[in-house]
């Protein structure tokens, strides 16, 4: 069966900085691998996936993601923040045969002046 | 285009009472799926539709819960009798099979069991 671990819970960064989000994974095959976003009373939001050949993801809003199979993870990025990154983020892995996704249980990300 | 539409947004109702969630999916989008999400926890799938037809419901308690997807558009889901570990966010998705994984999400509907 899949899963994912995001160790961390809360993440408190300046704006400015740069940010990064620890997902590590388990699956028997090769993963499909996703970021989402959640805002305040939103819904989630896709940041950037991973099926297939380069290993570093570009995404939305200037977000990154590195695949590393040596480590199962997925780790996100960027460079530096913005208040506005203020939210949850999910990282999700998907099976290859049925596209059912299963996801972490979040890192709240808060941003201060 | 439009999102996916849920409604209500919000739902406070006392243990053994029902209650009915609704979804409109993104138009086209023939994979629908409802995920229930537990404060502090990230969503967990409930049920999988492909048209009308459910895919996946393994993890749906269905001795309380059901669900339907009438014509393979709209969805609803529904609790009868909810319990106090029901209150949790009912997140709708949708996807369309062109692109695998790629769900957009509805903003949920809040559900408080008293």
């Amino acid at each position: 069966a899949q899963s994912v671990t995001q160790p961390d819970i809360h993440i408190t960064v300046s704006e400015g900085a740069s940010l990064e989000l620890r997902c590590n994974y388990s699956y028997g095959a090769t993963p499909y691998l996703f970021w989402y976003v959640q805002s305040p009373g939103q819904g989630l939001q896709l940041l950037l996936k991973y099926f297939s050949g380069d290993t570093l993801v570009q995404g939305i809003k200037g977000f990154e993601a590195e695949f590393k199979r040596s480590q199962s993870s997925f780790n996100l990025r960027k460079p530096s923040v913005h208040w506005s990154d203020a939210a949850e983020y999910f990282c999700a892995v998907g099976s290859s045969n049925d596209y059912k996704l299963s996801f972490g249980a979040g890192t709240t990300v808060t941003v201060r002046a | 285009e439009a999102g996916v539409a849920q409604s209500p947004r919000y739902k406070i109702i006392e243990k053994r009472q029902s209650v009915a969630f609704w979804c409109n999916p993104i138009s086209g989008h023939a994979t629908l799926y409802w995920y229930q999400q537990i404060l502090g926890q990230g969503p967990k799938l409930l049920i999988q539709f492909q048209n009308n037809g459910v895919v996946d419901d393994s993890q749906l308690p269905k001795d309380r819960f059901s669900a339907e997807r009438l014509k393979g558009v709209d969805s609803t889901l529904k609790i009868q009798p909810a319990k106090l570990e029901d209150s949790a966010v009912y997140l709708c998705a949708s996807s369309s099979q062109r692109e695998y994984g790629e769900q957009f999400f509805g903003p949920g509907t809040r559900l408080t069991v008293l």
